[in-house]
């Protein structure tokens, strides 16, 4: 099946510092791809779409200027936690939609991002 | 509110016995439904879809059901091994943008 690589798998980083985490399709292309945030014992929720050349949209509730996303290419999308506090502590999963492909999405494998 | 409900939020049964997962709905009317694995510190894996006018799916040792009148789905493994034990999360696409609503999931533990 296609393949969706997220890095890194863990981070730690210090309060008001910020994070990038990479998205990338490995053998097809994307033109969306999907951003989920996922807490201890929680299911996922999705935070924001990624569309390549274009702007994400966000779901209500999550901040934009927050979580920066850049969809440059249609195999990498990227989420940057800005100014990241204890709070934004997290699994952060992406999923991504073959352009050619059926409807099934297909996910990274997550990153864990602890702020300390 | 729309949500998703998944039947229990734990449950263990013993191996070669058949696991029976609850997936339950309001306020939607999808398309399709899906059913993922997850394990600890890893992404969902996709297992099976099921559409609307289908009322059962097959793959190996799983089966889903999906009843759209009591808005629906079970998943099913039967001959059930250790190796299954992990969550099991159903989604839902309600407005067919593939923006997926997952359910609250329920861990499976299959004990040898």
């Amino acid at each position: 099946g296609a393949v969706v690589s997220q890095h890194p798998s863990r981070v730690i980083c210090k309060s008001g510092t910020s994070v990038k985490i990479e998205c990338r399709s490995l053998d097809f292309q994307a033109t969306t791809m999907f951003w989920y945030r996922q807490f201890p014992k929680q299911s996922l929720m999705l935070m924001a779409t990624s569309n390549e050349g274009s702007k994400a949209t966000y779901e209500q509730g999550v901040e934009k200027d927050k979580f920066l996303i850049n969809h440059a290419s249609l195999t990498l999308s990227t989420l940057t936690v800005t100014s990241a506090h204890p709070e934004d502590s997290s699994f952060y999963i992406c999923s991504a939609r073959d352009n050619f492909g059926g409807t099934e999405a297909f996910f990274g494998q997550g990153t864990r991002l602890t702020v300390v | 509110s729309q949500k998703i409900e998944q039947n229990s939020e734990a449950l263990n049964i013993q191996e070669g016995k058949t696991a029976t997962l609850t997936c339950n709905y309001t306020n939607y009317s999808p398309a399709y439904l899906q059913w993922y694995r997850q394990d600890p510190g890893r992404g969902p894996v996709f297992l099976l879809l099921i559409r609307e006018n289908e009322k059962e799916k097959r793959k190996e040792r799983l089966k889903v059901t999906f009843d759209t009148t009591l808005k629906q789905s079970l998943f099913h493994i039967t001959a059930s091994q250790p190796a299954d034990s992990a969550t099991y999360l159903c989604a839902l696409d309600p407005s067919g943008t593939y923006k997926y609503i997952f359910g609250t999931g329920t861990r499976l533990k299959v004990l040898a």
